[in-house]
């Protein structure tokens, strides 16, 4: 059974940086299978795609968010992480791990969801 | 707002069927075989329910389906249940360098 979980700060001040890790469980990041997504969803409203990163590190960002996301991997803990740089209120979201197909661009595998507030 | 259109709400009887479509361009429905259907209840990540226009995964009721028709997708409930009763959001494949686009939900009410 595959299973992601996100975990990290849930309050993050004005300005800081976010930082959320995903620790998958029941199937491996270096199978080379899978990439591996960030995806929020905004209070009350819809969802949005961050970004996703291969095994080998390749990575590609929500052109939207580009300038402020890293995605990085560590392969040996079957985690990837997400970084949020010079965040705002309009940051405040859910923030979900998934696993998208290697063939294809669903998401079939999500994590419970994080929530984190910029506040100060 | 949403690179996808879909309704704000529907809804209907159990047993009855209900359609939710997902209007988006040549770029993304209706260029690409690559739209996704989700479920989300109150509280809970979404699900997958339909993938590449019209496949199920496994352990996905039948009573699901989907289809498209130039740039509109559609998501087809049949023999409504009340646990049926969420939100459903609509994805895609976009050539445009965003790579993936959302709709922006419908809610369903089984009444």
């Amino acid at each position: 059974q595959v299973q992601l979980q996100e975990s990290g700060p849930g309050l993050v001040k004005p300005s800081q940086t976010l930082s959320l890790t995903c620790t998958v469980s029941g199937d491996s990041i270096s199978s080379g299978v899978h990439y591996w997504s960030w995806i929020r969803q905004h209070p009350e409203k819809g969802l949005e795609w961050i970004g996703y990163i291969y095994y080998s590190g390749f990575t590609y960002y929500n052109p939207s968010l580009r300038s402020r996301v890293t995605i990085s991997v560590d392969t040996s803990k079957n985690q990837f992480f997400l970084k949020l740089t010079s965040v705002t209120a309009a940051d405040t979201a859910l923030y979900y791990c998934a696993r998208r197909g290697g063939i294809g661009w669903s998401f079939d595998y999500w994590g419970q969801g994080t929530l984190v507030t910029v506040s100060s | 707002q949403s690179a996808l259109t879909q309704p704000a709400s529907v809804s209907g009887s159990p047993g009855q069927s209900i359609t939710i479509s997902c209007t988006g361009s040549s770029s993304d429905v209706g260029g690409q075989n690559y739209v996704s259907w989700y479920q989300q209840h109150p509280g809970k990540a979404p699900q997958l329910m339909i993938y590449d226009v019209s496949n199920r995964p496994s352990g996905v009721s039948n009573r699901f389906s989907g289809s498209k028709s130039g740039n509109t997708a559609s998501l087809t409930i049949s023999g409504l249940q009340s646990e049926d009763e969420a939100d459903y959001y609509c994805s895609s494949y976009t050539t445009s360098s965003t790579h993936v686009v959302f709709g922006g939900g419908t809610k369903l009410t089984v009444l």
